[in-house]
């Protein structure tokens, strides 16, 4: 079957980074995104990587190893508006999105 | 900008009843999708459009339907509503070519809960 593993929730201290890690197996695979997603809002699109490596937008950087199944979102300068759910989501062969259940991110002052 | 409206923004609806949730977007996107949400589990596709006049099935489909008769509306049926479907709806949409799938835009989202 297809699976995304990300962890359930994560609490980090502002002005901090805070990296998110997202593992995945898929039948093949064509993306990988990472939305965020406000409580009670609706997602949000912040990065797509296809080809291995960082991509950097910001404070925001998303990095990608296809042989691994992996993938990780990092947040730097962490603000209290960070506060959020982070979702990871796989493009497979089929071009279908498979989504991770998604990260709670607590920022602490 | 509106992007993507949704209603209604929540409802509570008899076991047995007839709903439909309405989706319109103004970006002209060839490609519409509807989401169901709940809490533990990541988000699970029920109907897709790539173009109007055609729709597919998701992962989840069974006890809902869809239309798309035109570009812009995606309404979602629930024929007859079971307490299973009680969930948050998110309809949204992409410009990606046909079958596949780019950078989505979500609505706000439908609270629908199933008595």
């Amino acid at each position: 079957g297809q699976n995304i593993d990300q962890p359930t929730e994560m609490t980090a201290t502002e002005g901090a980074i805070v990296q998110i890690n997202c593992t995945y197996q898929t039948s093949g695979f064509n993306g990988l995104f990472w939305y965020q997603q406000h409580a009670g809002e609706a997602p949000t699109f912040l990065s797509y990587n296809v080809l291995d490596g960082l991509e950097e937008k910001g404070r925001f950087s998303s990095f990608l190893s296809r042989s691994k199944g992996y993938s990780y979102l990092l947040l730097k300068e962490l603000q209290m508006k960070d506060s959020a759910s982070y979702l990871c989501a796989v493009l497979d062969s089929n071009y279908q999105l498979i989504w991770g259940a998604g990260t709670k991110l607590i920022i602490k002052p | 900008i509106a992007g993507i409206t949704q209603a209604p923004t929540s409802q509570i609806l008899a076991a047995g009843r007839r709903m439909t949730l309405r989706c319109t977007q103004d970006m002209r996107h060839n490609a519409m999708y509807w989401y169901r949400q709940d809490l533990g589990l990541g988000l699970r596709l029920i109907h897709y459009s790539n173009t109007a006049g055609t729709t597919g099935k998701g992962e989840v489909p069974d006890g809902y339907s869809v239309s798309r008769a035109n570009t812009d509306d995606f309404p979602l049926t629930l024929a007859s509503a079971v307490p299973s479907q009680t969930s948050v709806y998110f309809c949204a949409s992409s410009d990606a070519p046909s079958g596949n799938t780019g950078e989505l835009f979500f609505g706000e989202g439908s609270r629908l809960t199933v008595l």
